[in-house]
């Protein structure tokens, strides 16, 4: 039973653009939530997060959306630029412990 | 080298072979970690190691056994592994994994079981 669910797996959105991602969770002792993003043949890096404490964090371009009542949330890229063009992960984490537990991805695809 | 590496980037073995899987990371971080990623599935946590301590194991068959000689070096030996556990296996180090430190991940090693 996957407890962190990315519903779309795929997305493509035009250049300057909004693109939002989407992410749900199951469990509710999940109170750390991180999105990564990946390229072809690299590794996950991290991208930004948001603390359970918060409804949103914002870094430049990335906006992180928490609704914890709705066990929802979601990544928000403005303006799209085509080198946004990767695959996006959410992860989730309790307590203290860098456990994390990813969703599936979502493939972002921004086209001129 | 910076970051996280890991030898091989491809490694196709049959089921009756032993091949190892090697990471280093060059972080000065003291906790790495074993992700697999399978096809459509999300990346599932297979080891992870604090300090040289392995402290999760996450209920992974006996086929993979990790080995952390020191904080820099993280391998996967496989043996008699199966068709389905091709995957994407992901090294990853952090500062510990005690706290919230953020995770730090290498390129991965596409690995083929025939």
């Amino acid at each position: 039973d996957q407890q962190v669910k990315q519903n779309s797996p795929s997305l493509s959105v035009q250049e300057g653009r909004i693109s939002i991602l989407n992410c749900d969770y199951t469990n509710s002792m999940f109170d750390y939530f991180l999105w990564y993003k990946k390229y072809p043949a690299e590794g996950p890096t991290f991208l930004i997060s948001i603390s359970s404490i918060k409804d949103k964090n914002e870094d430049g371009r990335f906006t992180v959306f928490l609704n914890k009542s709705a066990k929802h949330l979601s990544l928000h890229i403005v303006p799209s630029q085509p080198g946004d063009s990767a695959v996006y992960f959410c992860a989730a984490n309790t307590g203290t412990a860098s456990k994390l537990t990813f969703g599936t991805g979502t493939r972002l695809q921004v086209t001129l | 080298e910076t970051g996280v590496t890991q030898t091989p980037r491809h490694l196709v073995m049959g089921m009756t072979n032993k091949k190892s899987l090697k990471c280093e990371q060059h972080l000065g971080h003291n906790a790495m970690y074993w992700y697999k990623q399978s096809a459509k599935k999300p990346l599932e946590l297979m080891f992870v190691y604090n300090f040289k301590e392995q402290t999760e194991n996450n209920s992974v068959p006996s086929r993979f056994s990790p080995e952390c000689p020191n904080s820099s070096h993280l391998f996967l030996h496989l043996h008699t592994l199966q068709p389905e556990d091709s995957a994407l296996y992901l090294c990853a180090s952090s500062q510990a994994s005690t706290a919230r430190y953020e995770q730090y991940f290498g390129p991965g090693t596409r690995l083929t079981v025939t």
